[in-house]
Parts: C-alpha cells; structure tokens; sequence
C-alpha cells in the first residue's frame, strides 16, 4: 500500500501571500489529521476531517483552514502569511483516527 | 503547557548496546500512546503503540513499557544500530470526541549511535 503522500514538498511564499498543501491518505483511510512543526514549538495539532467533515480543531488562527474531499485527499490553506508559519507541516491519515501514520511533510519558508 | 514530555532532548549510544528512552505524560485518563521516530527531512514514522491496559508490548527489536502508577512510559531498542538514529517522539492519542483523535507530542530525544 502506498504512504501518505503531500505535495509540494517544499514552498518559499512571501508575507501577505497564502498558500495551498495538498495530502493523500493511505488508500482506505477516511481521516485526515494536519499538524505543524517547528523547532520551537515542536508538533502541534490543526485539525482533523473524517468523511469531508472537521471533526476537530487545535489552537490556530482562523488564517489556517483546510478541507476534505470525498475521495478522502485533503488540502490545507494558510491566507495572509506571516514569518511565523515558516513550519514543516504533516498529514497523518488513519482508517478512523486512532493510528496515525505521517507523509513525508511540506515545508513552508515564508520570506 | 504539554502533557507529554521527554526526560533527556538527546542520548548517544554506542552500536550494539541498548538503548532507553523516556517520557512522562500528566493526564491520568489518557489509554493510548504511540512512539514515533523521525529521521531528518522526514515526516514521523510509527514505531509501536500501546493501551493503558498493557504495562508491556513487544515489537521488532523495540519494547514500549507503560507505567501507569507514575505516568511513565519508555521505549526499548535492543542492539542499536546507526540507521536508529533519529528523534524519537511518544504521543498521547486522545480521544476528543465524536470519534476523533489528537495527538499531543512530546519534544522528542535524539538518538546518536556512535560507529
């Protein structure tokens, strides 16, 4: 079976700017977890959709949002960029959302 | 502030010998932990996870033991080898309702293998 799979793999954007990442899941998941990670504040969680639905969101501004289509892929979008989102940012998929199982990441420059 | 914390940000091992690494969670109620490891430039990969109805749960050269009386948790690596160096991450996987789940990470150990 083919891991989770996001694109692009790496972005440079300038402030002001947004931007869209793109997430696979492992074929047969239905949930879709985003998390980013940073050197300072380590792998914090953004959101989780199962079945095109949030089912659940972490402490992040509302410039953060995400979506999920009904073939299970799912895309995040940060609008506005600032310095401060420079991150690697994760998916995870899993059948339910109990284990979850990372891609390789896309990592954010914001110049 | 975190439920999920690493005793030691690194640890350096010679090849061969075993390797332990800690980590403490603070919420009681938690049943679900996993550790991941993650090599440079890679997203986390899943080692092994445990219930907290387990105290013990073996796995391929990897042994995740669970205290629950302390809230402790440890990962064994038996015989470690260079390709197991990396920071290693255990994750409390909470259940937030309605089906979904959370994970709040640790900040992680990184292991260095020494040739």
């Amino acid at each position: 079976k083919a891991g989770v799979t996001q694109t692009p793999r790496y972005l440079i954007k300038t402030r002001g700017q947004q931007v869209t990442l793109s997430c696979s899941p492992i074929s047969g998941h239905r949930s879709v977890s985003w998390y980013q990670q940073t050197p300072g504040q380590g792998l914090q969680f953004l959101f989780e959709y199962f079945s095109e639905t949030q089912r659940n969101k972490g402490n992040f501004p509302g410039r953060f949002s995400g979506r999920q289509f009904s073939n299970s892929r799912s895309e995040m979008n940060v609008s506005t960029l600032e310095l401060g989102d420079s991150a690697l940012y994760l998916c995870a998929s899993s059948w339910k959302g109990e284990t979850q199982y990372f891609g390789p990441g896309t990592r954010l420059l914001v110049l | 502030g975190e439920s999920v914390g690493l005793h030691l940000p690194t640890l350096s091992v010679q090849e061969g010998d075993n390797s332990i690494i800690n980590c403490a969670y603070s919420n009681s109620a938690s049943d679900y932990f996993i550790w991941y490891k993650q090599e440079s430039g890679k997203g986390p990969q899943f080692i092994i996870d445990i219930r907290s109805n387990m105290d013990k749960r073996q796995g391929q050269r990897v042994t995740v033991l669970l205290n629950k009386t302390v809230k402790h948790l440890s990962l064994q690596i038996a015989a470690t080898q260079p390709g197991d160096s990396a920071v290693y991450f255990c994750a409390e996987n909470r259940n937030s309702g309605a089906g979904s789940y959370q994970l709040t990470f640790g900040k992680g150990t990184k292991l260095s293998v020494i040739p």
